[in-house]
């Protein structure tokens, strides 16, 4: 059963323009959310998360919008650079007797178009 | 400095062999993981170890243990390889168990021919 579903494999945009990425979860029970970006060869490195309590966070050029009754989340990048051309996993930890446990998304890979 | 520093980087081996990858964290952190990154591409965690306790341990073929030393190292050894084990390990560590973000190490693709 996949809790955490990433819907699209691929995501192509140009450079500048603002890149989308989705997430759709469906146990009710998770209320902290984290995306992470892997380049190729390299480990998944942190970039943003989101606790329940919000329905958005930024840092920079990233926000992640929660929409927690349509258990959906989205990660904006604005504007997007080609250096952000990578793989992008959402992520929520099981807080239930799992501690620590992230089940992740599939991933979408991102390329930015210079 | 490498935060999660994972050897080796490679591992090419025959079926029915036993292998070992390390890990090691010089975070301070007090949990560390190991997750599976199969074919399709999903990352699915095996292990979790706080404080060189195990936490959790997912439905994983008793052919793999994991060992830690002390916490911040989180070894994990294959018996009898098999050609289903082939895909990329990676190690991983927090500050709490529950919460924070995990930092991942640069994995290890182990090919089993």
């Amino acid at each position: 059963d996949q809790q955490v579903k990433q819907n699209s494999p691929s995501l192509s945009v140009q450079e500048g323009r603002i890149s989308i990425l989705n997430c759709d979860y469906t146990n009710s029970m998770f209320d902290y959310f984290l995306w992470y970006k892997k380049y190729p060869a390299e480990g998944p490195t942190f970039l943003i998360s989101i606790s329940s309590i919000k329905d958005k966070n930024e840092d920079g050029r990233f926000t992640v919008f929660l929409n927690k009754s349509a258990k959906h989340l989205s990660l904006h990048i604005v504007p997007s650079q080609p250096g952000d051309s990578a793989v992008y996993f959402c992520a929520a930890p099981n807080r239930g007797t799992s501690y620590g446990k992230l089940t992740f998304g599939q991933g979408t890979i991102l390329t930015v178009h210079p | 400095d490498t935060a999660v520093s994972q050897t080796p980087k490679y591992l090419v081996t025959q079926m029915g062999n036993d292998k070992s990858i390390k890990c090691e964290q010089n975070l301070g952190h007090d949990t560390m993981y190991w997750y599976k990154q199969d074919s399709k591409k999903f990352l699915k965690i095996m292990f979790s170890y706080n404080n060189k306790e195990l936490i959790i341990n997912e439905t994983v073929p008793n052919r793999f243990s994991p060992k830690s030393p002390d916490k911040a190292h989180l070894n994990l050894h294959i018996n009898s390889l098999e050609l289903g084990d082939s895909a990329v390990y990676f190690c991983a560590s927090s500050q709490l168990q529950d919460s924070g973000p995990q930092h991942f190490g640069d994995g290890t693709r182990l090919s089993i021919l």
